[in-house]
């Protein structure tokens, strides 16, 4: 079946430590590829986007993802996460074939906590 | 990026009466808005797309007649609750399609309805 699945519920990790966040997917081989940040009672913000090109894209705040298409994964990265980091964490896909956002895919978040 | 905003952004009300909520994008035109719900501790659920101009297009399961879209000009949709009930209680987020390849979102409208 068609989904978008982030694996890990809820992540700890240390205030300076690195984060690893995943992101796999199953909408063909050339998605539209998204990762939104979402604070305790906020919207989502968007932290970065992959449509082509140069599959390591950098994003706001010191993030980054890759894409691999081998692995349809769209995994986020931080080397140095801050306690300003703690929230829930989007990957959202829009499957091959359609031009446009508006059809969008979520994953079910991550949630991620700062141990000072 | 873009700018998304919403008002109120949150509004308490008594069983039976309607309240609106506006989605503005501020800084771009948006011919596409959406509307989400989102229950606690889960991720949004799309309820409709909003079309400048025309009707919007509801997920399956949602009511178009409790739950009324507007989307009157490039940079406004609105979102009626009509008749709340409790049940109606949730976060509400519309979010804006720019350059029909990327949606941007509004803050949030926390809606408690008693």
């Amino acid at each position: 079946a068609q989904s978008v699945t982030q694996p890990d519920i809820h992540i700890t990790v240390s205030e300076g430590a690195s984060l690893e966040l995943r992101c796999n997917y199953s909408y063909g081989a050339t998605p539209y590829l998204f990762w939104y940040v979402q604070s305790p009672g906020q919207g989502l913000q968007l932290l970065l986007k992959y449509f082509s090109g140069d599959t390591l894209v950098q994003g706001i705040k010191g993030f980054e993802a890759e894409f691999k298409r081998s692995q349809s994964s769209f995994n986020l990265r931080k080397p140095s996460v801050h306690w300003s980091d703690a929230a829930e964490y989007f990957c959202a896909v829009v499957p091959e074939g359609y031009s446009s956002a508006s059809k969008i895919i979520f994953g079910s978040g991550t949630r991620l906590s700062i141990r000072p | 990026g873009a700018v998304v905003s919403q008002h109120p952004s949150w509004v308490i009300c008594k069983s039976g009466t309607s309240v609106k909520i506006e989605c503005r994008s501020l800084d771009f035109q948006a011919t596409t808005m959406f509307w989400y719900r989102q229950f606690p501790k889960q991720s949004l659920m799309l309820m409709a797309t909003s079309n400048e101009g025309s009707k919007a297009t509801y997920e399956q399961g949602v009511e178009k007649d409790k739950f009324l879209i507007n989307h009157a000009s490039l940079t406004l949709s609105t979102l009626t609750v009509t008749s709340a009930h409790p049940e109606d209680s949730s976060f509400y987020i519309c979010s804006a399609l720019e350059n029909g390849d990327t949606q941007y979102f509004g803050p949030g409208t926390r809606l408690t309805v008693l």
